[in-house]
């Protein structure tokens, strides 16, 4: 009975790479939110997505960040050009429906570093 | 605005009681939650209020007052485990998909 499975759990890249984020929800779990946090901040929502849906993607950067959860597969966070400003923990939390959750489980986050 | 306000940091010994209060300012309201975050960790679920009042879990209770917008996370006969990140967190009605809007956070120092 896994919970959220997120890989990798840390993340090197220099900047101009791509970063892949990679998040499995818990069984059953149709809704997938990725939150970025900072050093010394909370954690910020980024977006939310259903099964080949993005739902709301008002905390996510215009540019150079995309998310997809496709019908088969985890959800993929993806970073273009990557910047030093970019390194962060990436959390990844999953419920089983949207409306009327009572509670998220999150994954143990990717760490991505830029250098 | 959304803001979500609680203490940066935290101390007590063990046995103590200790109680983490959050504030916030949301444009709706769907939910409060308690987070516990220890270092390089997930967060972990705590509590939900989504009523006035307060709800008991073992050593963790967690108090909500709507009217007021304020919420604490009280912790009883306090352990050295319970040294972690608690976060505060709101779902507003007004979030497409009730994603959660969290505080920064509070750091709980327990010494022995």
């Amino acid at each position: 009975n896994a919970g959220v499975m997120q890989n990798p759990r840390h993340l090197v890249r220099r900047r101009g790479q791509e970063a892949r984020l990679r998040c499995s929800p818990m069984k059953g779990h149709s809704h997938v939110y990725w939150y970025r946090q900072l050093p010394e901040e909370g954690l910020k929502f980024m977006v939310y997505l259903q099964k080949e849906n993005i739902i709301d993607e008002s905390g996510m950067p215009k540019e150079r960040f995309s998310a997809e959860f496709p019908k088969e597969g985890p959800s993929i966070l993806r970073i273009q050009q990557v910047v030093r400003g970019d390194s962060a923990a990436y959390f990844c939390a999953s419920s089983p429906s949207g409306q009327g959750l009572t509670e998220a489980f999150f994954g143990q986050g990717t760490r991505l570093t830029v250098v | 605005g959304q803001n979500i306000d609680q203490p940066t940091e935290m101390t007590a010994t063990e046995g103590a009681i200790v109680q983490i209060n959050c504030t916030y300012q949301t444009s709706g309201f769907n939910g409060l939650f308690w987070y516990q975050q220890h270092a390089g960790e997930a967060p972990t679920f705590l509590s939900y209020n989504v009523l006035d009042g307060l709800e008991e879990k073992g050593r963790f209770s967690s108090f909500l007052s709507r009217s007021k917008g304020y919420s604490y996370l009280l912790l009883k006969e306090l352990q050295m485990k319970d040294s972690a990140s608690y976060l505060c967190a709101v779902r507003d009605i007004g979030q497409a998909g009730t994603a959660l809007i969290f505080g920064k956070g509070t750091t709980l120092s327990v010494s022995s």
